[in-house]
């Protein structure tokens, strides 16, 4: 596609539910990374992919978080019993060459936990 | 643990100025050095992409440059427009695995023009 594209854009849930926030990067891209925002911070490091391989995942913050990039290319973050404290912006990027590292990045995932 | 930090946390200026943000980080052993442009319910545009074997690059009225050593970058803004409103932020990456890992951004600069 022309862009990253992540869906759902905005996503309420209600706390214990299990969400799943999905990742489209541009087509080709190699890379493909996940990121937390929380408000009037700077994204926060979660995981990588490079192809369908898990790279990194130091940044997740505990186990109810898991990613997966089967086929190399769309990507699912999944988190398990949500709570309130996941409410954050998650947001995806992906770069044609991991040596390059030049990413770029979909509008983001507004998660809200009730 | 590497920490970015950016100065000035926010600015505002009349339209026409030059201006300079500032971004240092704690560990110089960097892969490379990211500038990106964040507009409200957007994501994020990368404006600039520093090697950490260059000194500067420059993209229109954009110029960043990169001191390793001293683990400091600036972002250079000229004749500045109210267009270049926005939140910029520094993210700075290590090496890993024959290329880059995750970023570790800053927590940004909001920047407005006022016309």
């Amino acid at each position: 596609g022309a862009g990253v594209s992540q869906s759902p854009r905005y996503k309420v849930t209600k706390r214990g539910q299990d969400v799943a926030l999905r990742c489209d990067p541009i087509s080709g891209h190699v890379s493909l990374y996940w990121y937390r925002q929380a408000l009037g911070q700077g994204p926060e490091f979660l995981t990588y992919f490079n192809y369908e391989a898990q790279q990194d995942k130091s940044g997740l913050p505990n186990d109810r978080f898991s990613a997966e990039r089967p086929e190399g290319s769309i990507s699912t973050l999944t988190i398990q019993r949500t709570e309130q404290r996941d409410s954050a912006m998650y947001r995806c990027a992906s770069s044609p060459y991991h040596r390059d590292g030049e990413l770029f990045f979909g509008e983001g995932s507004r998660l809200t936990v009730l | 643990k590497q920490e970015v930090t950016q100065i000035p946390a926010a600015l505002s200026v009349p339209e026409g100025e030059n201006l300079v943000l500032n971004c240092s980080f704690t560990d110089s052993a960097i892969y490379n050095l990211q500038w990106f442009r964040q507009d409200p319910g957007k994501g994020l545009t990368s404006l600039l992409l520093i090697q950490s074997s260059q000194r500067e690059q420059t993209s229109g009225r954009l110029n960043a440059s990169l001191d390793k050593s001293s683990g400091r970058s600036t972002l250079y803004i000229a004749a500045s427009q109210p267009g270049d409103s926005a939140t910029y932020l520094c993210a700075v990456s290590h090496y890993s695995g024959g290329g880059a890992d995750g970023l570790t951004f800053g927590k940004g600069t909001h920047l407005i023009i006022q016309p």
